[in-house]
């Protein structure tokens, strides 16, 4: 079976403060691909990186960083320098063989001025 | 580039009403899906589409739901009759292809309020 297991809940944040989000999955698949987005408090989800599991290669893109532990099973996802409009929920994804995309429950980050 | 188009974006119908809610996936995209959200159950898939065709509705929660895609650019989910606990967050997202490499691209979605 697959699951992805967001064990933060809620995150707050004072603006300018690095903060990491969390993500573990599981899963028995040699191919799988894994996703972060983004839902803001107007409700759309936001689609911000796609990670393969042949490709351990931590990413930055700006302020946003992701680190990919294979031998952890992670894919973690750090904010440096947060902002106000960084304040949203966060969900992790994983894709395997089948298609499906599963969903951890969310982190909710609220960064405060 | 037109991003996945959902409407409404908002409704508010009674109990025993049909709803029916529309999408528009991006085009060129060959899958179209559709998920549920809701506080107790998260993100949930519901049923995706290639081509058109219905490829796996076993997320589809009862009869009173149901999803057809007439065409390559229009997508539709029913309920019939609604009830108070269809009540969420509906989200269509479509993609060049269910593989894992493809990305989901989401619309905006459609909050449902069943009183």
């Amino acid at each position: 079976a697959q699951k992805v297991t967001q064990a933060q809940t809620e995150i707050s944040v004072v603006e300018k403060e690095d903060v990491t989000l969390d993500c573990v999955y599981e899963t028995r698949d040699t191919t799988y691909y894994l996703f972060w987005y983004k839902q803001p408090p107007s409700g759309e989800l936001v689609f911000l990186i796609r990670r393969n599991s042949f490709d351990e290669q931590n990413e930055i893109s700006g302020r946003y960083s992701w680190n990919f532990q294979k031998s952890t099973s992670s894919f973690n996802f750090t904010i440096t320098a947060s902002q106000v409009v960084d304040s949203a929920v966060y969900f992790c994804a994983l894709k395997g063989g089948g298609g499906k995309l599963i969903f951890g429950q969310g982190t909710e980050l609220s960064v405060k001025p | 580039d037109a991003g996945v188009i959902q409407s409404p974006r908002h409704e508010v119908t009674e109990m025993g009403q049909e709803v029916t809610l529309r999408c528009k996936p991006i085009s060129g995209h060959d899958y179209l899906f559709w998920y549920r959200q809701t506080m107790m159950r998260g993100l949930e898939l519901l049923i995706y589409f290639n081509n058109n065709v219905p490829i796996d509705d076993s997320g589809m929660p009862e009869d009173r739901f149901s999803a057809k895609m007439p065409n390559a650019s229009f997508s539709t989910l029913k309920i019939q009759p609604s009830e108070p606990r269809d009540s969420a967050v509906y989200f269509c997202a479509s993609s060049l292809s269910a593989g894992g490499q493809e990305t989901q691209y989401f619309g905006p979605g459609t909050r449902l309020l069943v009183l």
